[in-house]
């Protein structure tokens, strides 16, 4: 178990960038999940898959939102036309789907928008 | 639905004495429910979890939380809390026919000296 891994830990764009944030879950998780940040927040939902099949996307995650997993591994998330309310940070999770088993974070990429 | 309410944004204790972190919650079918540890510039870990089994759950760093169905609570205790204590922490909720967790807006934890 070497645990999620994401990457990068901090990115810093102008606003109108486009950024990519790589997830990587544990390996026999079939599930993944991505949760947005703020100070003083809770983690906020915002899409999960299970395997390469995305189920769930929040209202929260605007036409400039995407996310992928490809291949039912590793899972990106990019953020189109960066605006300063995207700055977060922004958290992967996955987990089994066997039983309510718990989620295993990542520590997570910040992003800060100038 | 699902919710999730945890009833203190900060708590504030003296290093040894007890720390407790209380949480209600709501949910249409039987949940599962966790306390998730953060922190700071940290990812969350998990401290507990509790899936139906006993109600009184032991998690690590020698937390623990009983879930009262009756009270639709699962509050977070520990007898005697540690300088490593300071972080915040979550409760959450879930069910086997959402797949989705639902967090608490999270309990900042201070221990002074």
């Amino acid at each position: 178990d070497t645990g999620v891994s994401q990457d990068p830990r901090h990115k810093i764009t102008k606003r109108g960038q486009n950024v990519t944030f790589r997830c990587d879950p544990i390996s026999e998780h079939n599930r993944l999940y991505w949760y947005r940040q703020t100070l003083g927040q809770g983690p906020e939902f915002l899409t999960y898959f299970q395997n390469e099949a995305q189920l769930e996307k929040s209202r929260l995650l605007s036409d400039r939102f995407s996310a992928e997993r490809p291949k039912g591994s590793f899972s990106t998330l990019e953020i189109q036309r960066t605006e300063q309310g995207d700055s977060a940070m922004y958290l992967c999770a996955s987990s089994l789907t066997v039983g309510n088993s718990p989620l295993h974070f990542g520590n997570g990429t910040r992003l800060t928008v100038t | 639905a699902q919710s999730v309410t945890q009833l203190d944004s900060h708590v504030s204790v003296s290093e040894g004495t007890p720390v407790l972190l209380r949480c209600n919650y709501s949910s249409s079918y039987s949940p599962s429910l966790f306390w998730y540890v953060q922190h700071p510039n940290k990812g969350l870990q998990l401290l507990l979890k509790y899936t139906s089994a006993a109600t009184l759950v032991k998690g690590i760093n020698g937390f623990e939380a009983e879930f009262k169905k009756s009270e639709t609570s699962f509050h977070l205790t520990k007898p005697s809390a540690h300088m490593s204590d300071a972080a915040e922490y979550f409760c959450v909720v879930t069910t086997d026919s959402w797949g989705k967790f639902q967090f608490g807006a999270g309990t900042q934890v201070v221990v002074t000296p």
